[in-house]
């Protein structure tokens, strides 16, 4: 059984739409976070969020907005959306942030693509 | 800001042999992780390593303990399903808590 659960798989959305992104994650962990994976680039890190709250944001732009509504879940919100939006956004968890913490645990993602 | 290089950027072998797999690190990090993305997207987590050595299988992952400065990832006896991209990722520490910072990958391709 998937512990971190992602949806949708896929999204097809128009440019300038909103869409928000599922996730939740089943393990107890503490700590959140997305990433995103464009063409042909590795993994990047968006935001980090630990007992809900914003620990780090490596985001540029404020169209991405994370939400947090309860502990294990970690929602990621893309409004006015552009074509160079389009890729496969990863969440994962770990236990906590800081050392000795287990490995963060990903998400299958979910591939945006916008036309 | 910290980097992770990672090299080859492909690479192709025949089944049933060696190869192994490096990440070069700018900085001094915390921990290291490897994971192998398949075809459909999905990344499996193979290690993750503070120090040391681990081993599983076919797969075997150091992480340079003294200056923490590189990794690398030995496959041994390549198979058929060990093909897709295989990312390091490593944890700065310190203030950026654990955010991995990934290298660029490696498509590996086993050939009969």
């Amino acid at each position: 059984d998937p512990k971190i659960i992602q949806k949708p798989k896929y999204l097809v959305a128009v440019t300038g739409s909103e869409k928000i992104l599922i996730c939740e994650q089943y393990l107890g962990h503490n700590a959140m976070y997305w990433y995103r994976q464009s063409a042909k680039k590795p993994l990047e890190f968006m935001f980090s969020y630990s007992y809900q709250k914003l620990m780090d944001n490596q985001t540029a732009s404020s169209r991405f907005q994370p939400q947090s509504s309860k502990k294990n879940h970690l929602d990621l919100q893309i409004t006015a959306l552009k074509p160079d939006d389009s890729a496969t956004y990863f969440c994962a968890s770990s236990q906590g942030q800081g050392a000795g913490n287990q490995a963060p645990l990903f998400g299958e993602g979910t591939r945006l693509s916008v036309l | 800001g910290d980097q992770v290089e990672q090299s080859p950027s492909a690479l192709s072998l025949h089944e049933g042999t060696d190869s192994a797999l490096r990440c070069n690190f700018t900085t001094t990090m915390r921990s290291v992780q490897w994971f192998r993305q398949n075809s459909r997207g999905s990344l499996i987590s193979l290690f993750y390593l503070a120090s040391g050595t681990k081993e599983n299988g076919r797969l075997k992952s150091a992480f340079d303990s003294k200056e923490r400065r590189y990794s690398t990832l030995h496959i041994r006896d390549a198979q058929l399903e060990d093909s897709g991209t295989y990312f390091c990722a490593a944890e700065a520490g310190g203030g950026s808590g654990n955010k991995l910072i990934f290298g660029t990958g490696t498509l590996l391709s086993v050939k009969p």
